[in-house]
């Protein structure tokens, strides 16, 4: 049982180019949630899915877009990137209650300059 | 919509002294109440949470917790800390019912000297 896994850990990227991070779950969770973290800032929900096919913006979307077409993965794209999307980015996953509890990834630590 | 602040943005304390890490929420209606612990370069786990009854929350690794309503808050504490405890603390507060995306605070950066 891994839980939740987060591809790739690291990644630097130039300005302007495109990259998907993947989050995959492997306890049958309904709910995914993508949150960036930022020194000081503690977490901001990005997106956030309630089940296979649905998506939701967060707090914070504006740059990024995600895709749930399996009920186990949920990913984050970023079309263009900006120095502004240098951040450690977080997966979670839960079941379908606000009063359960959520499982997060290691993590992705992205680079853009 | 719920807020929560968490007081300290850092707490330095030595080994095997006690801690107190606060943490308040904006509103009085029914919540779910939960404590997070991120350890240098990994992911956030759960300490603890109170989703109802008694209002003393024990959790893992020594920690506990005490809801109080009237003072909207959930302070975590621990009566003596081990260098092993520093690390991100995030309390987060849902609404039973109500939306199933919790608000986190920012968090409370225990640092534990020897």
């Amino acid at each position: 049982n891994a839980g939740v896994t987060q591809t790739p850990k690291f990644r630097v990227l130039k300005t302007g180019q495109s990259m998907t991070l993947l989050c995959a779950q492997d306890m049958n969770h309904e709910y995914m949630y993508w949150y960036r973290q930022d020194p000081g800032m503690g977490l901001r929900l990005i997106h956030y899915s309630v089940g296979e096919g649905t998506t939701a913006k967060g707090e914070v979307p504006d740059g990024y877009n995600v895709s749930r077409l399996k009920k186990q993965n949920f990913l984050l794209g970023l079309e263009s990137a900006a120095p502004s999307q240098t951040s450690v980015y977080f997966c979670a996953s839960s079941y379908s209650d606000s009063g359960d509890t959520q499982y997060f990834g290691p993590g992705t630590r992205l680079t853009v300059l | 919509a719920q807020s929560v602040t968490q007081l300290d943005s850092q707490v330095p304390v030595f080994e095997e002294a006690p801690v107190e890490l606060r943490c308040n929420y904006s509103s009085s209606v029914s919540v779910y109440l939960f404590w997070y612990v991120q350890y240098p370069n990994q992911g956030l786990q759960l300490l603890l949470k109170y989703l109802s009854g008694s209002t003393l929350v024990k959790g893992i690794n020594g920690f506990e917790a005490e809801f109080n309503k009237s003072q909207t808050s959930f302070h975590l504490r621990k009566p003596s800390v081990h260098i092993s405890d520093t690390a991100e603390y995030f309390c987060a507060v849902s609404e039973p019912g109500g939306s199933y995306i919790p608000t986190f605070g920012r968090g409370t950066s225990l640092i534990v000297h020897p």
